[in-house]
């Protein structure tokens, strides 16, 4: 089973370069998420998609852009890619649009590792 | 105030101690708690749901103080194999979409 795929796995960028990270999902979810991660700040969430056509952002929005392309795919996109944006990037999902009760559990990409030069 | 905090660590403890984590959390309607577990440089995955009146995994116990709003796990009978960074991560409400997650606290278990 793939469960939350991310490409690339790797990537350096020069400051100013955009890209787009991508991830897919084969679990039927609902909900999808991006998050960075960083030495001594933990997850941080960027975007969310609570659902198939809606988008919202999260804690640390700025630089980035989201599209959720269908149930399955949600990309992030770096338009002009800056220092601070060098981070372990995660994609994940879960099942529901709300994360009700118990259920809340996210499953996770391996991570997309970017450094911004 | 952070959302969610927690000791960051590094705990060092010997094979077969008993070690406790805390995680307090600032927002009183939060709802869903949860233990996420994350091996270095790998992604995070669920260890274990908090329930209101505790509950138990094997080794791992967790609980819930609603009154001072913090979470805490306890592992009992370390292996060496549970060394990681034990995340905790905290929903908050209904309508909330998103889970707000620790810094997380490296445990390292030292044979």
């Amino acid at each position: 089973n793939a469960g939350v795929t991310q490409t690339p796995k790797f990537q350096v960028l020069k400051t100013g370069q955009s890209m787009t990270l991508q991830c897919a999902q084969d679990m039927n979810h609902n909900s999808m998420y991006w998050y960075r991660q960083d030495p001594g700040m933990g997850l941080r969430l960027i975007y969310y998609s609570a659902s198939e056509g809606t988008t919202d952002k999260g804690e640390v929005p700025n630089g980035y852009n989201v599209s959720r392309l269908n149930k399955r795919e949600f990309s992030l996109r770096l338009e002009s890619a800056a220092p601070s944006q060098t981070s372990v990037y995660f994609c994940a999902s879960n099942r529901r649009s709300d994360l009700a009760g118990l259920t809340g559990e996210l499953f996770f990409g391996e991570g997309s590792r970017l450094t911004v030069l | 105030r952070k959302e969610v905090e927690q000791d960051p660590g590094p705990f060092n403890v010997p094979e077969g101690a008993t070690v406790a984590f805390n995680c307090t959390y600032s927002n009183s309607a939060s709802q869903s708690f949860f233990w996420y577990r994350q091996d270095c440089r790998k992604e995070p995955k669920l260890l274990m749901s908090v329930y209101s009146s505790g509950n138990e995994d094997g080794r791992f116990t967790a609980q819930l103080n609603r009154a001072s709003q913090y979470i805490s796990l306890l592992i009992r009978d370390s292996k060496l194999s549970d060394s990681a960074t034990y995340l905790c991560a905290v929903k908050t409400g209904a309508g909330s979409y998103q889970l707000t997650f620790g810094k997380g606290t490296k445990l390292s278990v030292i044979p």
